[in-house]
């Protein structure tokens, strides 16, 4: 069974700093990998997919990286604001009949401190 | 540009109701999912349909049932509620890879 852990569970910086979160995966036969955003009250936000045939992707101050083989990705924010603080969970899709159903981590909860 | 719709939002069930989570989507989208999300378990997979007419189990499937009569919604059936199934209920959509979240149905049961 496919588990994905996030380390760590919560995160506090300092605005402007630039920050690393880790998600690992458990079996390495993944479809994609892909990063989520939950704001208090909210539903989930897609931030970025990344193939299991792809290294990265970036989408503005955010970059993902995946190492499969090792099952694990880390998604970088760049010069932190106080509008990233969110939860954030990566979800894995396992290759095969099932790739459009995910796996989630329990998510790191991040604060911005201005 | 509504995208996915959860109703209710708030609801309170004492053990043993019944009740009905409507999920629609607005995107033309052939895939939806329920998910149940808990403090210290993150979101689980309850349901979900690859199209019209279609449901599957997912990871916690037991008390809950699903139907897709029509492609934009996805119903979510607690025939019982039961103290267990107290949670936040997150529907999705999608036509490929990246879901779409509603922002969630908060149950409570008594």
């Amino acid at each position: 069974k496919q588990e994905v852990t996030q380390i760590p569970a919560a995160l506090s910086v300092p605005e402007g700093e630039n920050l690393v979160l880790n998600c690992s995966f458990t079996d390495s036969a993944i479809y994609n990998l892909q990063w989520f955003r939950q704001d208090p009250g909210k539903g989930l936000t897609s931030l970025l997919l990344i193939q299991s045939s792809q290294r990265e992707q970036t989408s503005g101050r955010l970059n993902a990286s995946l190492d499969k083989s090792s099952g694990r990705s880390t998604l970088y924010i760049a010069a932190s604001q106080p509008g990233d603080s969110a939860t954030y969970l990566c979800a894995v899709a396992l290759s095969g009949a099932g790739s459009y159903q995910l796996t989630f981590g329990k998510g790191t909860k991040l604060s911005v401190i201005p | 540009n509504a995208g996915v719709t959860q109703t209710p939002k708030f609801r309170v069930l004492k053990t043993g109701q019944s009740m009905t989570l409507l999920c629609a989507q607005d995107m033309n989208h052939e895939y939806m999912y329920w998910y149940r999300q808990d403090p210290g378990m993150g979101l689980r997979l309850i349901h979900y349909s690859v199209g019209e007419g279609t449901t599957a189990k997912g990871e916690v499937p037991d008390g809950y049932n699903v139907s897709r009569l029509k492609k934009q919604n996805f119903l979510l059936g607690l025939e019982s509620a039961a103290p267990s199934q107290t949670s936040v209920y997150f529907c999705a959509s999608s036509s490929g890879y990246t879901q779409h979240f509603g922002d969630g149905t908060r149950l409570s049961i008594l």
